[in-house]
């Protein structure tokens, strides 16, 4: 399968504090996007890193990409009870014709509470 | 900007029955749309691609004559589910990427949850 690792599965916080998750994947990437689903919701795009990119930011998001190791983590400070939701990463392709399909990791599931 | 409206938001249908899925790119053009299914707690799994006047390309494994899409105008594309059964019942997401939009950023619809009787 094609398809990424993310870690943790599930990821339980208190308000106020910092989330990490972490993706692995497989293949050589053109870009690697992070995305938000809210139970039984569509997704939301929060943040692209190109490949020949190491870090961005976004308002409380951090990304970081490591292609020598075929990984990238989220970092989400301050958190929020609005930012319980899982978050997928998801890879685009760097062979031809393969950069506008996405390739979504397993998921984590993060959970803040009050 | 850049809003998918996806209809039925849920549907329950009799095993046997068609049951056809709409996306909307309501604010831009979308040159290319995506279908995708996910089932709990997992993540999504690509079914096809479509671009607007041409078949849709589909995965390994998914079923040409089971799923059909239909990606008839730069706005629109629809999936069915031909002769539904239950095993069918999934959460199914559209997404649409435009050339003019964010390159590589897919906008996706809210779902629609499936289930077959």
């Amino acid at each position: 399968s094609q398809q990424g690792e993310e870690d943790p599965q599930a990821l339980s916080i208190q308000e106020g504090e910092n989330a990490t998750m972490n993706c692995s994947y497989k293949t050589s990437i053109n870009n690697l996007q992070w995305y938000r689903q809210n139970s039984g919701r569509g997704l939301v795009h929060l943040i692209l890193i190109r490949s020949n990119e190491r870090e961005k930011h976004s308002g409380r998001l951090r990304v970081t990409l490591d292609t020598s190791k075929k990984s990238s983590s989220l970092l989400i400070t301050a958190s929020r009870a609005a930012d319980t939701a899982s978050y997928f990463c998801a890879t685009a392709g760097a062979g031809a014709g393969t950069a506008s399909k996405l390739t979504f990791g397993t998921g984590t599931r993060l959970q803040v509470t009050l | 900007g850049a809003v998918v409206s996806q209809h039925p938001s849920w549907v329950i249908c009799k095993s046997g029955t068609s049951v056809k899925i709409e996306c909307r790119s309501l604010d831009f053009q979308a040159t290319t749309m995506f279908w995708y299914r996910q089932f709990p707690k997992q993540s999504l799994m690509l079914m096809a691609t479509s671009n607007e006047g041409s078949k849709a390309t589909y995965e390994q494994g998914v079923e040409k004559d089971k799923f059909l899409i239909n990606h008839a105008s730069l706005t629109l594309s629809t999936l069915t589910v031909t002769s539904a059964h239950p095993e069918d019942s999934s959460f199914y997401i559209c997404s649409a990427s435009a050339q003019n939009l964010a390159k590589n950023i897919q906008y996706f619809g809210a779902g629609t949850r499936l289930s077959v009787l």
